[in-house]
């Protein structure tokens, strides 16, 4: 089955221990992308990915960070996690020339 | 840059009812728009999408929606309200040239469907 599978589901943490959100999608696609979804905020983009080795921020990056070593992986870290990076996180895949995006089924990380 | 805007955090209809969930766009380019819907605990799915082809664009579930540059408008309708239509949708727009990568998102409209 076609998926982007996220790990892990639910998180609680405190302020300032470093976390890694893992993303893996198996359709061998190009670009891969994370973001944050807060009430009243819609979803913001945080980095995406247009193939292994290639990140760039998006409109929310500042502590965070990413790898894309494999094709298929794209960690979220946070180094030193913040009760304002309390969120809902979606890691997203599409294929190169595709603007349809395939969403996994979301991480919900609270920092205490 | 472009932008989304969507009228409305919740909107409630009867069963029924004609759901009709609102969307303006803001782009200096022609854009692709999305329509995607979050049910509870679970990631976004595509509802539509307009990609320049025809103006009026029909998606899953009985969903539609038409894009009106003059009004610079993309809103979703569905004829008829069914109670699994409860759900979170969200509006989108990217440019063409841009593509997936600089997806913008609305703030979204929360769905109740009532008995």
């Amino acid at each position: 089955e076609a998926q982007v599978t996220q790990n892990p589901r639910y998180l609680i943490t405190v302020t300032g221990k470093k976390l890694t959100v893992t993303c893996s999608q198996n359709m061998n696609h190009e670009y891969m992308s994370w973001y944050r979804q807060d009430p009243g905020l819609g979803l913001r983009q945080i980095y995406y990915s247009m193939n292994v080795e290639v990140t760039d921020k998006g409109d929310v990056p500042e502590g965070y960070k990413v790898s894309r070593k494999e094709k298929r992986n794209f960690p979220l870290i946070l180094e030193s996690p913040s009760p304002n990076q309390t969120s809902l996180y979606f890691c997203a895949s599409s294929s190169q020339g595709n603007i349809e995006q395939f969403f996994g089924p979301g991480t919900r990380l609270t920092v205490l | 840059a472009q932008s989304v805007t969507q009228l409305g955090s919740h909107v409630s209809v009867s069963e029924g009812a004609l759901v009709l969930l609102r969307c303006n766009y803001s782009s200096s380019v022609p854009p692709y728009l999305f329509w995607y819907v979050q049910y509870p605990n679970q990631g976004l799915q595509l509802l539509l999408k307009y990609t320049s082809a025809a103006t009026l664009v029909k998606g899953i579930n009985g969903f539609e929606a038409e894009f009106k540059k003059s009004e610079t408008s993309f809103h979703l309708t569905k004829p008829s309200a069914h109670m699994s239509d409860a759900a979170e949708y969200f509006c989108a727009v990217t440019l063409r040239f841009q593509g997936a990568q600089k997806l913008v998102f609305g703030q979204g409209t929360r769905l109740t469907i009532n008995p």
